[in-house]
């Protein structure tokens, strides 16, 4: 069975820490990989997309990283700040067969504290 | 106004009930999504359609419907609505991989928070 996993499920750290988020995922046969962001009642932002060519990608204080071979992505967030704090979410897309399928992780819940 | 609008934000409904849930977009996306969420479980895909004409089961789509009918609206049904429907219902859209080669990311709407009792 495909999954994607996250860990740490939660996590708590004063503002102004790095932090690494762990997502990884069973299947080598990998397209892509998106890191997204959910705030309460909110929706999912789509954050970063690394595409299975590519290492990592970057935008501002975040970058994200992909390595088929151990099946594992890490997002990392530089000086973290309190607005960080919501749930982040990895989706793998992977093949299945002749498809392909977004296999979903269950969220890094992140709370910085001022 | 947002991109991905869905229509409405909360619904509360007693069992058996037929249910609408509307989603309309204006980024002029092809591909179209609708998940619910649940706690411990995560998104899970009920339908997507790739185009107007294109409609496609996922993963949970017993007892939903759906329908495409514009590009810019995805329309999501419950025709006899149970209590384990209670969940957080997504929509979400896409660009075609095909016009840029590569896999596009997905754009969400807010949710609809959808309690059936």
């Amino acid at each position: 069975k495909q999954e994607v996993t996250q860990i740490p499920a939660a996590l708590s750290v004063p503002e102004g820490e790095n932090l690494v988020l762990n997502c990884s995922f069973t299947d080598s046969a990998i397209y892509n990989l998106q890191w997204f962001r959910q705030d309460p009642g909110k929706g999912l932002t789509s954050l970063l997309l690394i595409q299975s060519s590519q290492r990592e990608q970057t935008s501002g204080r975040l970058n994200a990283s992909l390595d088929k071979s151990s099946g594992r992505s890490t997002l990392y967030i530089a000086a973290s700040q309190p607005g960080d704090s919501a749930t982040y979410l990895c989706a793998a897309l992977l093949r299945t067969g002749n498809n392909r399928k977004l296999i979903w992780g269950l969220g890094t819940s992140l709370a910085v504290n001022p | 106004d947002a991109d991905v609008t869905q229509t409405p934000r909360n619904r509360i409904t007693k069992t058996g009930k037929r249910i609408m849930l509307e989603c309309s977009q204006t980024k002029g996306h092809d591909r179209m999504y609708w998940y619910r969420q649940d706690p411990g479980l995560g998104l899970r895909l009920i339908y997507y359609s790739f185009d107007v004409k294109d409609i496609n089961k996922g993963e949970i789509s017993d007892g939903y419907s759906v329908s495409r009918q514009a590009q810019a609206k995805f329309s999501l049904s419950l025709e006899s609505a149970i209590p384990n429907q209670t969940a957080l219902y997504f929509c979400a859209t896409s660009e075609s991989p095909y016009s840029r080669g590569t896999e596009q990311p997905q754009h969400f709407g807010d949710g609809t928070r959808l309690s059936i009792l």
